[in-house]
């Protein structure tokens, strides 16, 4: 089966702009996760989509925002981009993560000038 | 703040030695996960225990689990060169799906030496 799929794999933004990060789930999974790695760093938790709603989101500001398709594929968007936004964004998806964990896509690198 | 804490957070071993990795967290899990990342990419699941689940292997990979420490340890025996990785530790918290997520920790950096 493929597996999570992110597109692009780089993209570079002036600060000020918009960038939108797109994530496709394994075939079968509902739910969708947004992390964010700051270089060197750990993940922070984003934002949890699950049958199209918005189920949970972490500790950032309102221009981090995103929305689930009813194909459950899913986009986040960062407006007003800033230079520390500039991170790898993971997408993840479950079948059912309190027994199997999540599957990670290989991310999009943000780079912010 | 983290839920996990790894310790720690960068650990270099001979080729062949065992390596063990600590997680420590702050409240109730539902589960305890831990994961492995390559230099910068997608992070990939090595093993879930659940809260209930005091031990579980898996290949070479052993992870224990004490809640009444609240901690975690990972040892990966008989160490490779491909074991080179940062490892994350990851608690699933929360009663309620609804308001529950993924909290993972800073990571601890293997390096194993040829």
């Amino acid at each position: 089966e493929a597996g999570v799929t992110q597109s692009p794999t780089h993209l570079i933004k002036t600060r000020g702009q918009q960038a939108t990060l797109r994530c496709s789930p394994i075939s079968g999974h509902t739910s969708v996760y947004w992390y964010q790695q700051a270089l060197g760093l750990g993940l922070q938790f984003l934002l949890w989509y699950d049958e199209g709603e918005e189920r949970n989101r972490g500790n950032f500001p309102p221009r981090f925002s995103g929305r689930q398709f009813p194909n459950y594929s899913s986009e986040l968007n960062v407006n007003a981009l800033e230079l520390e936004d500039s991170a790898l964004y993971l997408c993840a998806s479950s079948r059912d993560r309190f027994n199997y964990g999540y599957t990670f896509g290989s991310g999009t690198r943000l780079t912010v000038v | 703040s983290q839920q996990g804490e790894e310790d720690p957070q960068a650990l270099s071993i001979q080729e062949g030695e065992n390596a063990t990795m600590n997680c420590s967290y702050k409240t109730s899990i539902n589960n305890l996960q831990w994961y492995r990342q390559n230099s910068g990419r997608g992070l990939v699941h090595l093993i879930l225990i659940r809260s209930n689940e005091r031990e579980k292997h898996s290949g070479r990979l052993r992870v224990t689990l004490d809640t009444s420490k609240k901690s975690s340890s990972l040892l990966i025996t008989a160490s490779r060169a491909a074991d080179t990785a940062s490892y994350f530790c990851a608690t699933d918290q929360g009663i309620y799906s609804s308001a529950s997520k993924i909290i993972f920790g800073s990571g601890t950096r293997l390096s194993i030496r040829p």
